[in-house]
This record gives structure tokens, C-alpha cells and sequence, in this order.
């Protein structure tokens, strides 16, 4: 059974306090590796996709990273705005859309 | 594109009744996905479409959780009866593509 594990569960920085998000899996044939950013009462919102280890991208002040057990969500300089929970997902050869979600980090920066 | 709309946003109902969730994909997909989110558990998928038709329904709890998918755009998750440990928050997705789904802003449903 595929295993989506994030941590830390929470985490609390002060305005450009650089840090790291992780997101373990444990899947049979990773066909993609997600990220989503949730804000309160809204649904998850996509941010990034990732194929391959070794695979980045960025989107502001969010860069993914990919390695083969695990993925980074790292935040450079944040701004309060940055505040949100942030989930990972994998997607594996069983089914193209059958995501697995981890329970998600809650960030919070402060000014 | 107004994105994917569910309906009611919040919904409170008794133990016992029969609750009716919603939910209106963007025009072009052909995927529609419902998930639940709990603090417990996180998101978990019920169920997913394809065209219309169920694909996976194996994270459906239990009988008492139907969900159909009359046309394109229209698609409905029925509990009945409903229990208190159905509260959770149902989320409602679609997309045309692998993994990057749309969801919508969720319906907040309370059993007492």
C-alpha cells in the first residue's frame, strides 16, 4: 500500500527564515509526486509536479526537489502570505489519478 | 471558468438523515474525483470518474456512501444514514490530466 509521510507537522518561521519541508513515500512505480498549497476553507490548490529524481522546479519563493524516497518543498525568504498547509501527493502505476495523499504540513510566517 | 462549484458549502443534519453533496466539474474534464479530509486521517479518495463512469470506488467507508455521475457536469455523493463519524469535510476534483486536479472549496458536513 503506498505510504505518504510529511513532516514536520507544523512548523513556525519568522519572515525570510529559509527552511525545508520533507515528504517521504513508499510507492510501487512513482509515476508523479505532487505538491498543493491549502489555505483555511478552501480546497487544495496545485503547485508542482515531479517525475523523475533529481527533477526541481520553482514557483517564487517555492522550490520542489525529487529523489528517489523522498521530496523537498523548500521556501526561500517567506512572507506571511507563504502561510498555508502544504500537501504532498504521490501518484503510482496502479492507477494514473489515484493520488495518496500525506496529512500536510501547516506553515505559519510570521512578520 | 468558475472552477469546480460544490454545493452546500456547510451542511448540519441529524443522525439518521439522508445527505445530498454536489458538485459541478470545470467543462472539459473528464475526471471527477470525491475525497474527505479529517484531521485524523488527512485526504483520503472515496471515489473517482472517468467519462462519466466509476472507476474506483474502493475508499467508499461503507454502504451507507453512493455516488453517481448522471452527466458531464453534474456528479453527487449521497450518504444515508448519516453518523456522526461522517463529519469531516468532502472535497470535490477534476481534471483532463495525470495528478494536477482541480478541487473545489469543499462542503463542511456535520452530523450531530
Amino acid at each position: 500500500e503506498d505510504q505518504v509521510t510529511q513532516s514536520p507537522e507544523a512548523l513556525r518561521l519568522q519572515e525570510g527564515e529559509s527552511s525545508s519541508l520533507n515528504c517521504s513515500y513508499t510507492v510501487s512505480g512513482l509515476r508523479g509526486l505532487f505538491w498543493y498549497r491549502q489555505d483555511p476553507g478552501k480546497g487544495p490548490e496545485f503547485l508542482f509536479t515531479l517525475y523523475s529524481a533529481g527533477e526541481e522546479k520553482e514557483k517564487e519563493r517555492l522550490k520542489a526537489t525529487l529523489t528517489k524516497k523522498e521530496s523537498f518543498l523548500h521556501i526561500t525568504a517567506p512572507k506571511p502570505e507563504d502561510s498555508a498547509t502544504y500537501l504532498c501527493a504521490s501518484n503510482s502505476g496502479g492507477s494514473n489519478y489515484k493520488l495518496t495523499f500525506g496529512k500536510g504540513t501547516l506553515l505559519t510566517v510570521n512578520p | 471558468d468558475a472552477g469546480v462549484i460544490q454545493s452546500p458549502r456547510h451542511e448540519v443534519t441529524e443522525m439518521g438523515q439522508e445527505v445530498t453533496l454536489r458538485c459541478k466539474p470545470i467543462s472539459g474534464h473528464d475526471y471527477l474525483f470525491w475525497y474527505r479530509q479529517t484531521m485524523m486521517r488527512g485526504l483520503e479518495l472515496l471515489i473517482y470518474f472517468n467519462n462519466n463512469v466509476p472507476i474506483d470506488d474502493s475508499g467508499m467507508p461503507e454502504d451507507r456512501f453512493s455516488a453517481k455521475m448522471p452527466n458531464a457536469s453534474f456528479s453527487t455523493l449521497k450518504i444515508q444514514p448519516s453518523e456522526p463519524r461522517d463529519s469531516a469535510v468532502y472535497f470535490c476534483a477534476s481534471t483532463w490530466g495525470e495528478g494536477r486536479a482541480f478541487f473545489g472549496q469543499g462542503t463542511r458536513l456535520t452530523v450531530v
